[in-house]
């Protein structure tokens, strides 16, 4: 079984500074790793993902994420954020084998740009 | 390109009543997967189908079945409906990860919002 856990419920932060959005997992077998955003009101939208290669992966709109396997860890990073940036975002793991792909996802975490 | 496509967008129904949701994966996609969201809570995997066979199963409720189509698309089936399935209710589809690698990873739909009143 897999479980995800985003330490911040919450992060306000102002308009062009740096974010970093924390998410750990646990898991008995290697997963794939996902961070999804949602806007108010809106479905699932895939921000960037983890498969195999580079342990550093980008988004087209500036997100970036690091997977730390000895750390379990799959942190999302902006180094200058934008109002429309506001949305919750979860982070989600995937096992790479059995669990049927279904992904299991942390609790979210509510990212608020302020000006 | 083209999505995932759920209907309706929003659906009310009273207490007892049945309710079908609808799901149209993207086109060569051959997973479907449901999940639900309560209000302020993170997705819950619900069942996925792998070429029209149930693939994996979670917390689904046995008042709900669900299935998928020779054209793949997927209908989820709530009966006896509760007030506390309100939700959003989330299709996503994808390639089999494991076989291709994942290299399309998961696609959601916009949703379903279920009001149970």
């Amino acid at each position: 079984a897999q479980s995800v856990t985003q330490l911040d419920s919450q992060v306000p932060v102002f308009e062009e500074a740096p974010v970093e959005l924390r998410c750990n997992y646990s898991s008995s077998v290697s997963v794939y790793l996902f961070w999804y955003v949602q806007y108010p009101n809106q479905g699932l939208q895939l921000l960037l993902k983890y498969l195999s290669g580079s342990t550093l992966v980008e988004s087209i709109n500036g997100f970036e994420a690091e997977f730390n396997k000895s750390q379990t860890s799959f942190h999302l990073r902006k180094p200058s954020v934008h109002i429309s940036d506001t949305a919750e975002y979860f982070c989600a793991v995937s096992p790479l084998t059995g669990g049927g792909n279904k992904l299991t996802f942390g609790t979210g975490t509510q990212l608020k740009v302020e000006l | 390109a083209a999505g995932v496509i759920q209907s309706p967008r929003h659906l009310i129904k009273e207490k007892r009543e049945t309710a079908t949701l609808k799901c149209y994966p993207i086109p060569r996609h051959d997973t479907v997967y449901w999940y639900q969201q309560g209000p302020g809570q993170d997705p819950q995997f619900l069942i996925s189908f792998y070429e029209k066979m149930q693939s994996d199963k979670g917390s689904i409720p046995d008042r709900f079945s669900a299935q998928q189509f020779s054209d793949y698309h997927s209908e989820l089936n709530m009966s006896s409906l509760e007030l506390g399935d309100s939700a959003l209710y989330f299709c996503a589809s994808s390639l089999d990860l494991h076989r291709d690698g994942g290299e399309d990873g998961y696609t959601f739909g916009s949703g379903t919002r279920l009001t149970v009143v």
